[in-house]
């Protein structure tokens, strides 16, 4: 079964902060994918970003980062200097047949 | 390019009401998939379908049903409202089955009272 775990409910920083979000996903599968969206307050989802299980090269996009690792099993993302559009429900998703998403993390960034 | 539209963005429907969410999208993808999203669960998949004609169970499939007759369409069909079905409903669609990004609808919010 696959199963994708965001610990982390609720985090709240303050602007220019650094913030971590987590996620830890479990699949039997040896090909997979793996995905974060933003869901910003006016409810859409945006892709951020896609990984195969085969690429484990992190990957950097002006602020935002992510450190995949297959023996930990995890797909983290970073926001370095966190700015107040940032705040968001940010998803993980893990596919192969269908996508399965984790439970989110919103993330409050104060001015 | 309009990508995923759904309908309607609101309803509310009493209990034992039947209705259809409607799900366009217009980039000819053959995968297309419904979710439901309810406060820390994150999206759960209802259904979803590989191409036309083939539809399939997700993860939370009861109370509701779905047709694929061409490509660009995929409804999804409440059969008999339940408080318990109170939630946004969003459409995606794909390139490929699982290895592609989804592009999603506005979304449903749905309140059956």
């Amino acid at each position: 079964a696959q199963k994708v775990t965001q610990a982390q409910t609720e985090i709240s920083v303050v602007e220019k902060e650094d913030v971590t979000l987590d996620c830890v996903y479990e699949t039997r599968d040896t090909t997979y994918y793996l995905f974060w969206y933003k869901q910003p307050p006016s409810g859409e989802l945006v892709f951020l970003i896609r990984r195969n299980s085969f690429d484990e090269q992190n990957e950097i996009s002006g602020r935002y980062s992510w450190n995949f690792q297959k023996s930990t099993s995890s797909f983290n993302f970073t926001i370095t200097a966190s700015q107040v559009v940032d705040s968001a429900v940010y998803f993980c998703a893990l596919s192969f047949n269908d996508m399965r998403f984790g439970a989110g993390t919103r993330l409050t960034v104060k001015p | 390019n309009a990508g995923v539209t759904q309908t309607p963005k609101f309803q509310v429907l009493k209990t034992g009401q039947s209705m259809t969410l409607q799900c366009a999208q217009d980039m000819n993808h053959e995968y297309m998939s419904w979710y439901r999203q309810d406060p820390g669960m994150g999206l759960r998949l209802i259904h979803y379908s590989v191409g036309a004609g083939i539809t399939d169970q997700g993860e939370v499939p009861n109370g509701y049903n779905v047709s694929r007759s061409t490509t660009e369409d995929f409804p999804l069909r409440l059969l008999s409202a339940a408080p318990s079905q109170t939630s946004v409903y969003f459409c995606a669609s794909s390139q490929g089955q699982g290895s592609t990004e989804a592009f999603f609808g506005q979304g449903t919010r749905l309140t059956v009272v």
